[in-house]
């Protein structure tokens, strides 16, 4: 099992919509979570981080954390083209020296005019 | 605001030569990590570095090797090199103080072997 599994794509959602991408984790004792979006051939860009259980907001993009189902979420609201692109999500690990970040796959992101 | 980093952006190599990355952090970033990513994948940890000592090792070939500098620049060592070495290789940088948990990426250095 992968330390970090994201939803299979590809993701296709029309403009306006809201885009869902899903992502599980297997280290119950990690601590930070975050999103990165990647434009290909470019280097992951961070859209969210967030520690806490709950729902953190930010303009069109929510993160959702529950540590108890190990799982953490990403929505885009009002989805635009410009989203299109691939959705890394990326876990601190909580190892001895607690320095790396341990990536799902990525979840491939089309926003449809 | 300054970000990572690297050079060259684009490589090409063949096989059996060696290639040398660099990176050069967010200044006052005290951790560097190497991450390598084939094409369709996802980011690989390779190594990192806080305060210029190996911190963290994750699947990093033995014919790699790295290191940072005392002016925290970081520089990735790539010998022997194979085809499947082929890969984007982004170098990302973080400071606990200044950016808590986050890592932020550089542009990442394409290397072709051929």
């Amino acid at each position: 099992q992968k330390e970090v599994e994201q939803n299979s794509g590809p993701l296709s959602v029309p403009e306006g919509a809201i885009a869902s991408l899903n992502c599980t984790y297997s280290d119950r004792g990690s601590q930070s979570f975050f999103w990165y979006r990647q434009y290909s051939g470019k280097s992951p860009e961070l859209i969210m981080f967030i520690y806490s259980n709950g729902d953190k907001e930010d303009g069109r993009f929510t993160a959702q954390l529950n540590k108890a189902s190990q799982y953490v979420s990403l929505l885009i609201r009002d989805s635009q083209p410009s989203d299109s692109a691939t959705y890394l999500c990326a876990v601190r690990t909580r190892r001895v020296n607690n320095n790396d970040m341990r990536f799902g796959a990525g979840t491939r992101l089309t926003v449809k005019p | 605001a300054a970000g990572v980093i690297q050079s060259p952006r684009h490589l090409i190599k063949e096989k059996r030569e060696t290639a040398t990355l660099k990176c050069y952090p967010i200044p006052r970033h005290d951790t560097v990590y190497w991450y390598q990513q084939g094409p369709g994948q996802d980011p690989q940890f390779l190594i990192s570095f806080y305060e210029k000592m190996q911190s963290d090792k994750g699947s990093i070939p033995d014919r790699f090797s790295a290191q940072q500098f005392s002016d925290y620049h970081s520089e990735l060592n790539m010998s022997s090199l194979e085809l499947g070495d082929s890969a984007l290789y982004f170098c990302a940088s973080s400071s606990l103080r200044i950016s808590g948990n986050t890592i932020y990426f550089g542009e990442g250095s394409w290397l072709t072997v051929v």
